[in-house]
C-alpha cells in the first residue's frame, strides 16, 4: 500500500524558515517523480514544486521560486521542502504527492495527509 | 483567479445526475493536455478520481465519469449519494506557464 506521511509543519514567524519532510513507503520511491501541493485555509489546491526521480529536473511555482527548495533522498525514501523567507500567504496545508505515470499529462495518483504550516507573528 | 474555471458550487438530490465543468484555454486543455479530477471529502486529503480525461482508478465507482472536448472538460456523477458530498478539482498542464501545473478553483458538491 502506497503511503506518504508528511511532517515538519508548525507555526513560524514571517521571514522564518521551516523544513517539511515526506516519508514514502509501499512503492519504489526512487522510480517516481514527486511533488508538493498546498492548500490555503478554505481555498483551492496550488501546485508548489516538482522533482524528478533522480533530482535532475526541478520546477517551482513562481510564488515560491527563490524561497523554497525541493530535494529528495532516495536512500531514505524521503522528500523534503525547505521553506525560507516565509510569508503570511504561505500559510497552508502542504501535501506530498506522487507523480502519476499512467497518464500522458502530469498529475498525482497518491496524496499524503498533509501538514499545516502557519506563518504568523 | 485560477487558470482553469469551475463553478463554485453544484447541488443535486440523491439519485440524480450532476455535472461539473472545467473550462480552460488553448494553452492547456485546448492544447491537447489531459484533465485529471480529484475528490476531496471534508477534512481529508484529495484523492484521484479520474485520470487522463475519462479513466477511473481501481476502486472508483462507475457512477463517476469524465469527458473532454475542445478547451473544456466535465465530470459527471450519476446516482448521487450522500457520501459524494465533497469538493472536486480539475487539473491539467499549461504550456504558457513556467510552473505548468494548473488546478481549477474547485467545486463544492452538495447533496440535498
Amino acid at each position: 500500500e502506497v503511503q506518504l506521511v508528511e511532517s515538519g509543519g508548525g507555526l513560524v514567524k514571517p521571514g522564518g524558515s521551516l523544513r517539511l519532510s515526506c516519508a514514502a513507503s509501499g512503492f519504489t520511491f526512487s522510480s517516481y517523480s514527486m511533488n508538493w501541493v498546498r492548500q490555503a485555509p478554505g481555498k483551492g489546491l496550488e501546485w508548489v514544486s516538482s522533482i524528478s526521480s533522480s533530482s535532475s529536473y526541478i520546477y517551482y511555482a513562481d510564488s515560491v521560486k527563490g524561497r523554497f527548495t525541493i530535494s529528495r533522498d532516495n536512500a531514505k525514501n524521503s522528500l523534503y521542502l525547505q521553506m525560507n523567507s516565509l510569508r503570511a500567504e504561505d500559510t497552508a496545508v502542504y501535501y506530498c504527492a506522487r507523480y502519476s505515470v499512467v497518464a500522458a499529462t502530469p498529475g498525482v495518483d497518491y496524496w499524503g495527509q498533509g501538514t499545516l504550516v502557519t506563518v504568523s507573528s | 483567479q485560477s487558470v482553469l474555471t469551475q463553478p463554485p458550487s453544484v447541488s443535486g438530490a440523491p439519485g440524480q445526475r450532476v455535472t461539473i465543468s472545467c473550462t480552460g484555454s488553448s494553452s492547456n486543455i485546448g492544447a491537447g493536455y489531459d484533465v485529471h479530477w480529484y475528490q476531496q471529502l471534508p477534512g481529508t486529503a484529495p484523492k484521484l478520481l479520474i485520470y487522463g480525461n475519462s479513466n477511473r482508478p481501481s476502486g472508483v465507482p462507475d457512477r463517476f465519469s469524465g469527458s473532454k472536448s475542445g478547451t473544456s472538460a466535465s465530470l459527471a456523477i450519476t446516482g448521487l449519494q450522500a457520501e459524494d458530498e465533497a469538493d472536486y478539482y480539475c487539473q491539467s498542464y499549461d504550456s504558457s506557464l513556467s510552473g505548468r501545473w494548473v488546478f481549477g478553483g474547485g467545486t463544492k458538491l452538495t447533496v440535498l
